[in-house]
């Protein structure tokens, strides 16, 4: 049973198309996230949601858009694919009350070409 | 933004030996993690810590929160072929409604048998 799954675990695409990046928890948790992995492997946040709620929006580009159905799913829509944004993606949840328990997936490895 | 100085960006050592790395940061935290991320894998969470002075073992690995509040440290002893990997330090602050949750740039770390 994992606990946060993304889809798919690798990407290949050309730049200016448009992908998206799914994501699901089954924690229970209220609250999930968008790392991104740099080559340097640098992690840095880009997105969380707490219930519907975009309550973290680093200085990411617009073509970067989180989509939320539910508290379970958080997803990444991007459009016009750049190659700079060929990168590591990697959703995490944690429940509010509990902030330490950043549970991560493992990863989409995007590659623009 | 806050950001982590984690140190040392590599390390390659022989199995049994022991290992230390450290972080540290210009701002406090109220909340230090470490995780260690597989290659092909998301960080997972190695030790938690919530209080300044706090000294916490999982096993053979021993972390510890500063008593200033920026800055940790993790030691493994002993170590064995399957501790490769990066590790990353991690620091949580209380802001807004959710916290954020700061990366250090990783130790990578080689074990030779």
């Amino acid at each position: 049973d994992t606990a946060v799954s993304q889809t798919p675990k690798y990407l290949v695409t050309q730049m200016g198309n448009d992908k998206s990046i799914k994501c699901e928890q089954n924690l229970g948790h209220d609250t999930m996230y968008w790392y991104k992995q740099d080559s340097k492997k640098f992690l840095k946040i880009m997105f969380s949601y707490n219930n519907k709620e975009l309550i973290i929006n680093e200085t990411v580009p617009n073509r970067f858009s989180p989509k939320s159905p539910d508290k379970a799913h958080l997803n990444l829509h991007i459009n016009s694919l750049e190659l700079g944004d060929s990168a590591v993606y990697f959703c995490a949840s944690s429940q509010r009350s509990q902030l330490y328990g950043y549970t991560f997936g493992s990863g989409t490895r995007l590659t623009v070409v | 933004g806050q950001q982590l100085n984690q140190s040392p960006q590599s390390m390659f050592i022989q199995e049994g030996e022991d290992v230390s790395m450290n972080c540290t940061s210009s701002s406090i935290f109220n909340t230090w993690l470490w995780y260690k991320q597989d290659p092909g894998e998301g960080p997972v969470l190695l030790i938690a810590l919530y209080k300044a002075g706090e000294l916490t073992s999982n096993g053979r690995l021993t972390a510890q929160f500063g008593i200033t509040r920026k800055d940790s440290f993790l030691n493994i002893s002993a170590s064995i072929p399957s501790d490769v990997g990066i590790y990353f330090c991690a620091g949580l602050n209380y802001g807004g409604s959710q916290g954020n949750l700061i990366f250090g740039k990783g130790t990578k770390l080689s074990v030779k048998p």
